[in-house]
């Protein structure tokens, strides 16, 4: 069975912490992604990687930064958390390479910042 | 951004009826998908269509393309209680894979 496991469900930062969160693939795919969803936003790309070491921005990369060293594992990091970036975030990988395909999605984690 | 948009954002049916969703973008893909998700749950997806392909069926899922107008639809046949949830289509890039989701439709199927 296909598998994206993010390392939290649910994280609680203060203002200024640097966060970390992880996600970890077990399907071998090459392109990986973050996105955050808000109410009435839907998801919203905050970056993404097709191979290991390359990354792109998304649509809202400011306050963010990425980091792939592994091919399974896609880390997001917020430099300075702000109470701007609670929300809940989702990590996907995906198939077919520069063409992209089906993307499979971890369960989340709502991260507030306080 | 190369967010599109979904119409409606919210819609309620009976159970039995036809479920429809709009999809536009704004600009050349490579792929449209769409994509499932229970409150509070993770996305699943349901159904890819190519750029080079005009309809597509799963189920009782109905998926239409219109390059020309950049816009597509999913059609739920015969709804259940259980079809209840918010559906986002996906816009994909031959830029490594890009995958670009619109807000989403939540749809409520009655019982």
């Amino acid at each position: 069975d296909v598998k994206v496991t993010q390392s939290s469900r649910y994280l609680v930062k203060r203002t200024g912490e640097k966060v970390f969160l992880e996600c970890v693939q077990d399907m071998d795919h090459e392109n990986m992604f973050w996105y955050r969803q808000d109410p009435g936003l839907g998801l919203r790309l905050i970056y993404f990687s097709y191979d290991v070491k390359m990354k792109e921005k998304g649509d809202i990369p400011e306050g963010y930064s990425v980091s792939r060293e592994k091919k399974e594992r896609f880390s997001l990091i917020l430099e300075s958390a702000s109470t701007n970036q609670t929300s809940m975030y989702l990590c996907a990988s995906s198939t077919g390479g520069g063409a992209g395909g089906e993307a499979f999605f971890g369960q989340g984690t709502r991260l507030t910042v306080v | 951004s190369q967010q599109g948009e979904e119409d409606p954002q919210a819609l309620s049916i009976q159970e039995g009826e036809n479920a429809t969703m709009n999809c536009s973008y704004k600009t050349s893909i490579n792929n449209l998908q769409w994509y499932r998700q229970n409150s509070g749950r993770g996305l699943v997806h349901l159904i890819l269509i190519r750029s080079n392909e005009r309809e597509k069926h799963s189920g009782r899922l109905r998926v239409t393309l219109d390059t020309s107008k950049k816009s597509s639809s999913l059609l739920i046949t015969a709804s259940r209680a259980a079809d209840t949830a918010s559906y986002f289509c996906a816009t994909g890039y031959n830029q490594g894979g890009k995958l670009i989701f619109g807000q989403g439709t939540e749809l409520s199927v009655k019982p």
